[in-house]
């Protein structure tokens, strides 16, 4: 699997877009790059992902350069929920492969 | 979206005892599910596979015999912390996935396991 690198923590302002950096400069042809957090306490949350292009769902947008080296999550507007552990995870879509849960980035949102 | 309900969400029990954990995939079926542990201030660390029907795969380091899971349906797969010791004081979390679904994991809420 491809390795990930994030920076560890990030703080944001609440109202602001939060950019969330990571950079995957092994990336294979095939693999994918997933987003999850996970809030305190509780189970992680699938964000989203994506392959080459960028995505964008009801929660986040998916910025992934075109060399695929590396990623942005973008959360439009910050809210204090917002909170926690991102994680950027790389894996082949196919089959059930378990996710390798690096250190993420500890965002803060602040009011 | 696809829910995996977890339960308990939080048990205490006295060191020796067994626990049974459950995870339930409500809304779809869950061909491959995952059973992950993590420690205070640490990241979530896969502890095995399990595959409907089949034996889970356990990784390297998790005692078998210990922490055994069933994946007897669809929507269903167990953990069981046999005789239970402090040490295995944790934060277990299950996920599931759906066939054709990219891969995507989809978690429970968690369970927090303190034993005596």
């Amino acid at each position: 699997d491809a390795k990930t690198t994030q920076p560890t923590s990030m703080d944001c302002a609440e109202g602001r877009a939060a950019n969330l950096p990571c950079n995957h400069s092994t990336i294979s042809g095939n693999e994918y790059v997933y987003w999850y957090r996970q809030i305190h306490s509780q189970g992680p949350q699938y964000i989203i992902h994506g392959l080459k292009n960028n995505e964008t769902n009801e929660m986040a947008s998916l910025i992934i350069t075109e060399d695929r080296k590396s990623s942005t999550l973008i959360l439009p507007h910050a809210t204090l929920r917002d909170t926690a552990v991102y994680y950027c995870i790389v894996r082949v879509a196919s089959g059930a492969n378990n996710l390798f849960f690096g250190t993420g980035t500890r965002l803060t949102v602040i009011p | 979206g696809a829910v995996v309900s977890q339960h308990p969400s939080w048990v205490i029990c006295k060191s020796g005892t067994s626990v049974k954990i459950e995870c339930r995939s409500l809304d779809f079926q869950a061909t491959t599910m995952f059973w992950y542990r993590q420690f205070p201030k640490q990241s979530l660390m896969l502890m095995a596979t399990s595959n409907e029907g089949s034996k889970a795969t356990y990784e390297q380091g998790v005692e078998k015999d210990k922490f055994l899971i069933n994946h007897a349906s669809l929507t269903l797969s167990t953990l069981t912390v046999t005789s239970a010791h402090p040490e295995d004081s944790s934060f277990y979390i299950c996920s599931a996935t759906e066939r054709g679904a990219k891969n995507i994991q989809y978690f429970g809420a968690g369970t927090r396991l303190s034993v005596l």
